[in-house]
């Protein structure tokens, strides 16, 4: 199995609400990852776990706020966002190895709007 | 911090050849990732380089120097399906894993 798993696909939302995005693997990966795409642009990082620790904050906002239960999962809780947070949310996840990152993993996806 | 450089668009012809070129300069290297994405998919995986020099992997091939913080993507026999965005990203070994401007390749027939 080499899926990564999101849902919901697509989600829209108010300012005030606050809602998860949730993302699955069962490939033993022990990094995990979340990126922002705007469209035309390129994935931006935001958050890696490694072994369920945090290890990389690229200085999101506190609105974002990350959390990894065990090794095959990774959410995103999402609270009091703005309408420029609208974006395609991508998980990843890798093998983390000394010797490098290794080969990133995608799931499909969360189209979030925020209204 | 990282500096990751490449062709915002390029255009090319069914059957043809293209490169699509990457630079960048990092603090710490252990090779270069390039990705495929299509519109409205995720990005899936095309090649990483650790050593210099070509590395051929079918219709695609992927060139490395390291000396020069330099790569890039080969694109042979083009087909319309290549049309797409690729990605280059430099691994600087912390899976802190940041993507290049991209690229939108348009195979026109």
């Amino acid at each position: 199995d080499t899926e990564v798993t999101q849902t919901p696909k697509h989600l829209v939302m108010g300012m005030t609400n606050k809602k998860s995005l949730k993302c699955e693997q069962h490939m033993g990966h022990r990094a995990m990852y979340w990126y922002k795409q705007k469209a035309k642009k390129p994935p931006e990082l935001m958050f890696v776990y490694s072994y369920e620790k945090l290890s990389i904050n690229e200085s999101v906002p506190s609105r974002f706020s990350p959390e990894c239960p065990n090794s095959s999962l990774l959410n995103l809780h999402l609270h009091a966002l703005q309408p420029e947070d609208s974006a395609l949310y991508l998980c990843a996840s890798s093998q983390a190895t000394s010797g490098g990152t290794g080969e990133l993993f995608f799931g499909e996806g969360s189209r979030l709007t925020v209204l | 911090g990282q500096n990751i450089d490449q062709p915002t668009e390029m255009t090319a012809t069914e059957g043809a050849i293209v490169q699509i070129n990457c630079t960048y300069q990092t603090s710490g290297f252990n090779g270069l990732f390039w990705y495929q994405q299509h519109a409205g998919e995720a990005p899936t995986f095309l090649s990483y380089n650790v050593l210099d020099g070509l590395e051929e992997k079918g219709r695609f091939s992927s060139f490395l120097s390291r000396s020069k913080g330099y790569s890039y993507l080969l694109l042979k026999e083009l087909q319309m399906k290549d049309s797409a965005s690729y990605l280059c990203a430099p691994d600087t070994g912390f899976q802190k894993l940041v993507f290049g401007t991209g690229t939108r390749l348009l195979v026109s027939p």
